[in-house]
């Protein structure tokens, strides 16, 4: 076990939708990023968090935002959804931003299922 | 050309025996070298993290990263069945700092019992 806790664990929407997931990083951690793994792209880094402010932007797309509250729990909110938004989404948060102990770890992921 | 390159296998081995995993990477910026272990369905579980060129050992696990080549191995010592999984390279180049880690597609491990 991680220490990282994301849910649901799985959903399943319809095309045009809006879900939320949700990933409380493991206890202390202040950094929070948010991934998409699908077949044919692998794991591709969507944004980062860190103690409640945006720190980096990966390959994130306009319909999708995120956020983290304060107590360290972050959302990924994925709007107006197409069937290719259907993938894995995993959270992974590290000790750190701009430290040397900064190993991500992954939680189990929400798989979404646009249907 | 992608900034990581990793052959998907499957690769298929006989229990006991050494296995290579490797990745290349074309973006010499990148400082910072890890492999995670994923399993069917399962988040990626971090085993090895490195700084820079040089090797690092962990058990049965070995990293080793050449910057110059811009390549990165695993070597799996006395493989178990267990170790069959998608072993996935990744790096970053600020260690976690502000930027993500990019990955490579993952190889999909075989060790025949």
């Amino acid at each position: 076990d991680s220490g990282v806790t994301q849910t649901p664990k799985h959903l399943i929407t319809a095309t045009g939708q809006r879900v939320t997931l949700r990933c409380s990083p493991r206890s202390g951690d202040l950094s929070v990023y948010w991934y998409q793994q699908s077949l044919d792209q692998g794991l591709q880094f969507l944004i980062q968090y860190y103690n409640g402010e945006e720190r980096a932007k990966g390959n994130i797309l306009e319909r999708f935002s995120a956020q983290q509250f304060p107590d360290l729990h972050s959302e990924l909110n994925l709007s107006s959804l197409e069937l290719g938004d259907s993938a894995l989404y995993f959270c992974a948060s590290s000790a750190h931003a701009d430290g040397k102990n900064t190993e991500a770890f992954f939680g189990q992921g929400t798989r979404l299922t646009v249907v | 050309q992608k900034e990581v390159e990793q052959d998907p296998g499957p690769l298929s081995v006989p229990e006991g025996a050494i296995v290579s995993l490797n990745c290349t990477y074309s973006n010499s910026a990148f400082q910072y070298f890890m492999w995670y272990r994923q399993y069917s369905r399962k988040g990626p579980e971090l085993l090895m993290y490195t700084y820079s060129s040089g090797n690092k050992e962990d058990g049965r696990f070995t990293a080793q990263v050449d910057k110059s080549s811009k390549y990165i191995s695993l070597f799996i010592r006395d493989s178990q069945p267990s170790d069959s999984a998608t072993y996935l390279c990744a790096m970053s180049f600020s260690g976690g700092g502000a930027d993500g880690l990019t990955f490579g597609k993952g190889t999909h491990l075989i060790i025949q019992p």
